[in-house]
């Protein structure tokens, strides 16, 4: 079975620096690989998605993802962090071939430093 | 609808007592996937529907939850004799394909507080 870790529960940065939020996936073969950001009280609203391809995939809010195969990595990045981004982060998996279930890690709350 | 639709947003009931948890998914998406959040936990699979059909319920953490879809579309969390390790916020999302290989969209989700 799939499984996803994101090592760090909470990570703290300044407003204006530079983002790396950390997912590693284990699983036999490459799976489609996903971020979601929730702010609070709300769901979760998809930033990105990597399905093959291009291993560095742009998403909404100036988010970015890349895929390191050989690292079993999927981490979420941005180079200027704002206010606004201060929430909670997942990281997912769903297998091909597999049964439809995501995985989602057990995400990072991102706190943001005026 | 333009979204994912769920309520009510929240529901404080008594211990012992069922509860009826409501989710309208975006028109025409195939898949329904129903997930616990527990307060500074990640995301607990509950349930998956595909069409009007559940292939998946190995989520369901006791007989005490069931749940169903209808017409292809709204889905209903039945929550029977609630206890307080109930508490949680209840999520339901939907995707357009059965895979769900396109990613997913979520409610704002029903925050149940059991007292």
């Amino acid at each position: 079975a799939q499984s996803v870790t994101q090592p760090d529960i909470h990570i703290t940065v300044s407003e204006g620096a530079s983002l790396e939020l950390r997912c590693n996936y284990s699983y036999g073969a490459t799976p489609y690989l996903f971020w979601y950001v929730q702010s609070p009280g709300q769901g979760l609203q998809l930033l990105l998605k990597y399905f093959s391809g291009d291993t560095l995939v742009q998403g909404i809010k100036g988010f970015e993802a890349e895929f390191k195969r050989s690292q079993s990595s999927f981490n979420l990045r941005k180079p200027s962090v704002h206010w606004s981004d201060a929430a909670e982060y997942f990281c997912a998996v769903l297998t091909s071939g597999g049964s439809y279930i995501p995985t989602f890690g057990r995400g990072t709350s991102l706190i943001v430093h005026p | 609808g333009a979204g994912v639709s769920q309520s009510p947003s929240n529901k404080v009931t008594e211990k012992g007592k069922d509860v009826e948890l409501r989710c309208d998914p975006i028109s025409g998406h195939t898949a329904l996937y129903w997930y616990r959040q527990s307060l500074g936990q990640g995301l607990e699979f509950l349930i998956y529907f595909q069409g009007n059909s559940a292939p998946d319920k190995s989520g369901l953490p006791s007989d005490r939850f069931s749940a169903e879809r209808t017409g292809g579309s709204v889905s209903t969390l039945t929550i029977q004799r609630t206890q307080q390790e109930d508490s949680a916020v209840y999520l339901c999302a939907s995707s357009p394909l059965a895979s769900g290989i396109y990613g997913y969209t979520f409610g704002s989700g029903t925050r149940l507080t059991v007292v």
